[in-house]
């Protein structure tokens, strides 16, 4: 089956203390991104893979780092978390870097940051 | 700046009523696209349909519908005869040719269908 996977799907933490949010998706997508959503904001982006070793900063990329080592595969990683990073956070996909291109949702993780 | 209004922050019907979701979005673009995305209770985005800006003919899928207004700048999403399982946040979206940022979402619409 087509998708896109996320891990941990739920997570408490403490500030300070380093996580990693997994994605992986199996369709051979060149496209992976990375979104918060929080309340009355919406989704907002945090960073965006082109392909493997191509990454670049969304709207929102503070905080946040990513890697892109294989194509099916971009981890979110907080290196410090805050309380402020309390959101839930989507992984997406889609075939080509095109803008045209479907973005296709991993299930969402949900964090919490004590 | 590529921006997207769904000034509609909840809408409650009762079921078999129709509904319509708003969405308006602003592009210095020729060429984009717009997107909706449903969020049910259990909190994935279920992809709902794409639309380029060439393209405006209206689309039907089922009880969905589409209606594409270049003149306007909106993209509204209308629901026929409700039913409780539609009860979701949609997000329209808005994807320029330009810029770095793919997808800009709105802010949602809270959909609330009653028995």
């Amino acid at each position: 089956e087509a998708q896109v996977t996320q891990n941990p799907r739920y997570l408490i933490t403490v500030t300070g203390k380093k996580l990693t949010v997994t994605c992986s998706q199996n369709m051979n997508h060149e496209y992976m991104s990375w979104y918060r959503q929080d309340p009355g904001l919406g989704l907002r982006q945090i960073y965006y893979s082109m392909n493997v070793e191509v990454t670049d900063k969304g709207d929102v990329p503070e905080g946040y780092k990513v890697s892109r080592k294989e194509k099916r595969n971009f981890p979110l990683i907080l290196e410090s978390p805050s309380p402020n990073q309390t959101s839930l956070y989507f992984c997406a996909s889609s075939l080509s870097q095109g803008r045209m291109e479907t973005q296709y949702f991993g299930p969402g993780t949900r964090l919490l940051v004590l | 700046a590529q921006k997207v209004t769904q000034a509609q922050t909840e809408i409650s019907v009762v079921e078999k009523e129709d509904v319509t979701l708003d969405c308006v979005y602003e592009t210095r673009d020729t060429t984009y696209y717009l997107f909706w995305y449903k969020q049910p209770p259990s909190g994935e985005l279920v992809f709902l349909i794409r639309r380029n800006s060439f393209d405006e003919q209206n689309e039907i899928s089922g009880r969905y519908s589409w209606n594409f207004q270049k003149s306007t700048s909106s993209f509204n999403f209308t629901i026929t005869a409700s039913q409780v399982v539609d009860s979701a946040v949609y997000f329209c979206a808005l994807s320029e040719n330009s810029g770095y940022s793919t997808l800009t979402f709105g802010k949602g619409t809270m959909l609330l269908v009653s028995p």
